[in-house]
């Protein structure tokens, strides 16, 4: 029953190191998104996408992409790391909305811990 | 204003006291309302759902008022276990209805 998974769990990185942190559901959700939370942040929304070969931006999109070439996959890229970009990421999918029948229930990973140097 | 806002905590409590966290959202057109618990250097998990009549699950009771936009979890006989941080999650159904807001969360202590 694996749900939502990510990988790397952990990672540390140079300032200016590039790396891509792979997200995977097996629940067939449309709805895909990538968060990241700071300590006294919340969480953040850095990108979503709405179905396969869709992205838009989120709140915090600058120095990340992303890409959703399969339905199951959203990938979140670093071209170039710095260290403002060390926190926690997060992904998740979502069921339908409740107006389309479901239960619009966020699903996540168990996040990245992605630290610049 | 902030989109969805929270009791600051942290809350400290006793082993088998009640305990009631609200939270507050500024988009009148959100449609989904959502508890999420999160401990310590994990992924928020689901809570319970929020319905308009509100709902109970065990020893938790959601509540729902549309026309304050408030939203309450009470928590009766905490537990040990209940130690972690609730967030209130909000649905601001925008054109694809995934428009997702957090809260800041609201950290609980169940003491021995």
């Amino acid at each position: 029953n694996a749900g939502v998974t990510q990988t790397p769990k952990f990672r540390v990185l140079k300032t200016g190191q590039s790396m891509t942190l792979l997200c995977a559901q097996d629940m067939n959700h449309e709805y895909m998104y990538w968060y990241r939370q700071d300590p006294g942040m919340g969480l953040r929304l850095i990108h979503y996408s709405v179905g396969e070969g869709t992205t838009a931006k989120g709140e915090v999109p600058d120095g990340y992409n992303v890409s959703r070439l399969k339905k199951q996959n959203f990938l979140l890229g670093l071209e170039s790391a710095a260290p403002s970009q060390t926190s926690v990421y997060f992904c998740a999918s979502s069921s339908p909305p409740v107006l389309a029948g479901g239960t619009g229930e966020l699903f996540f990973g168990e996040g990245s811990r992605l630290t610049v140097l | 204003r902030k989109e969805v806002e929270q009791d600051p905590g942290p809350f400290n409590v006793p082993e088998g006291a009640t305990v009631a966290f609200n939270c507050t959202y500024s988009n009148s057109a959100s449609q989904s309302f959502f508890w999420y618990r999160q401990d310590c250097r994990k992924e928020p998990k689901l809570l319970m759902s929020v319905y308009s009549s509100g709902n109970e699950d065990g020893r938790f009771t959601a509540q729902l008022n549309r026309a304050s936009q408030y939203i309450s979890l009470l928590i009766r006989d905490s537990k040990l276990s209940d130690s972690a941080t609730y967030l209130c999650v909000v649905n601001g159904g925008d054109s694809y209805g995934q428009n997702f807001v957090f809260g800041p969360g609201t950290r609980l202590s169940v003491l021995p």
